[in-house]
């Protein structure tokens, strides 16, 4: 079946960029995601791209995507602590593969320091 | 970002009791989606929903488990039988016509003991 791997934690200090990497197994995926889980809340979508793409920009938030690799990354500029939460990568297959559902990543704990 | 609401926030329940977790999914949105997230683990696909009927389910979606959308608003979860393993917490989730996102409702901590 599908899977999608990611780093546990990182950490970096406040006005830094950090970058999550995610990478998955599902070659016919059509969107992958990123979502953010701050403690003691649900998942918030950040940002997603279609598998056509390589790079997707939204303000601070910068998505990579190397399908030829399955690799996905999410670059945080400025980090800042507010950015502490954990993030999860996902993928949604294509309608012969996985139909709509996500299938996500182990979450990474990002921690900001000053 | 457009909201999903779920209720209660948090259940604790006996072992072997039925429970029921409610969404209120995002009111254009078409498809219908249950999680879940046991302590320290992946998200986990249960089942997803459209035009009344179920379109896809894990396998841990078993017979102890059901869905319906009994007013057309309310979007359900049932667990006939609780079990220790159930523990976790339940995402609702809602999409649209064009199926490229889903909305996470914030979850319902279940506690089976």
């Amino acid at each position: 079946g599908e899977d999608v791997e990611q780093s546990l934690f990182l950490s970096v200090r406040e006005g830094d960029s950090s970058v999550i990497n995610c990478t998955y197994t599902d070659s016919s995926s059509t969107y992958l995601y990123w979502y953010k889980q701050e403690p003691g809340a649900g998942l918030q979508l950040l940002t997603y791209i279609f598998s056509n793409m390589d790079m997707k920009q939204d303000q601070r938030l910068t998505v990579l995507l190397n399908k030829k690799d399955k690799h996905l990354s999410l670059r945080i500029a400025d980090t800042q602590t507010g950015d502490s939460a954990i993030y999860f990568c996902a993928e949604k297959g294509g309608l012969t593969g996985g139909g709509n559902k996500l299938t996500f990543g182990t979450g990474t704990q990002l921690k900001v320091e000053l | 970002e457009p909201e999903v609401t779920q209720t209660p926030s948090h259940q604790v329940t006996q072992m072997g009791q039925e429970v029921i977790l409610r969404c209120v999914p995002i009111s254009n949105h078409l498809y219908f989606y249950w999680y879940r997230q046991i302590l320290g683990q992946k998200v986990e696909f249960l089942v997803s929903f459209y035009n009344n009927e179920i379109s896809e389910k894990s396998e841990i979606f078993d017979d102890q488990f059901s869905v319906e959308r009994p007013d057309g608003s309310n979007f359900t979860l049932k667990i006939r039988s609780t079990k220790l393993e159930d523990s976790a917490m339940y995402f609702c989730a809602a999409g649209q016509e064009n199926q490229e996102t889903q909305y996470f409702g914030p979850g319902t901590r279940l506690l089976v003991l």
